[in-house]
């Protein structure tokens, strides 16, 4: 099984700034490799596929980078909407596995 | 609209079983693998089980215990759980997809097992 490693558990963040989240995986999963946002009490919402294509309707401040093992969720300038949890997930392998979160929090 | 609307959580006691579904509309289900992820109580998203074409994929927590199976002719996804334990307790999310990503989800269904 694929461990997904997702840092720093929480990031504290100004609206307006730019945020970082990373993902790594316990192997290479190519670029086999999703990000979702999840809002309290809603469904997760696919944000990233491929590790870098964004998905239907999703803003371009959302963009991800990397390959392999080490990959990279980066939000350009924070608006309120962007406060949530992000996880990773890879496709690569069975089982599909996800990252713990990082929680995005206003600074 | 693409849609996914799950029903049947509860609570069941330890040992018990309980069947959730998922009711699919707005796009030709037939032709998407489906899947059920779960989230425990402030925890993180674990995938369970997804069911394409002609294969089927578990989760090792659950393999023995949980059956995913679908009707095509009902766009409808279901989920028997079988020998349920509290570690199970958590929401359960239809998902479309899996042979790559979740792209659509259902808004989840509670499942407690508690005595």
């Amino acid at each position: 099984e694929i461990v997904m490693t997702q840092s720093p558990a929480t990031l504290s963040v100004s609206p307006g700034e730019r945020a970082t989240l990373s993902c790594r995986a316990s192997q290479s999963v190519s670029s086999n490799l999703a990000w979702y946002q999840q809002k309290p009490g809603q469904a997760p919402r696919l944000l990233i596929y491929g590790a870098s294509t964004r998905a239907t309707g999703i803003p371009a401040r959302f963009s991800g980078s990397g390959s392999g093992t080490e990959f990279t969720l980066t939000i350009s300038s924070l608006q309120s909407e962007d406060f949530a949890v992000y996880s990773c997930q890879q496709y690569n392998i069975w089982p599909r596995t996800f990252g713990q979160g990082t929680k995005v929090e206003i600074k | 609209e693409v849609q996914l609307l799950e029903s049947g959580g509860g609570l069941v006691q330890p040992g018990g079983s309980l069947r959730v579904s998922c009711a699919a509309s707005g796009f030709t289900f037939s032709s998407y693998a489906m899947s059920w992820v779960r989230q425990a109580p402030g925890k993180g998203l674990e995938w369970v089980s997804t069911i394409g074409g002609s294969s089927i994929y578990y989760a090792d927590f659950v393999k023995g215990r949980f059956t995913i199976s679908r009707n095509n002719f009902k766009s409808m996804l279901y989920l028997q759980m079988n020998s349920l334990r509290a570690e199970d307790t958590a929401v359960y999310y239809c998902a479309r997809g899996a042979g790559d990503t979740f792209d659509i989800w259902g808004q989840g269904t509670m499942v407690i097992v508690s005595s």
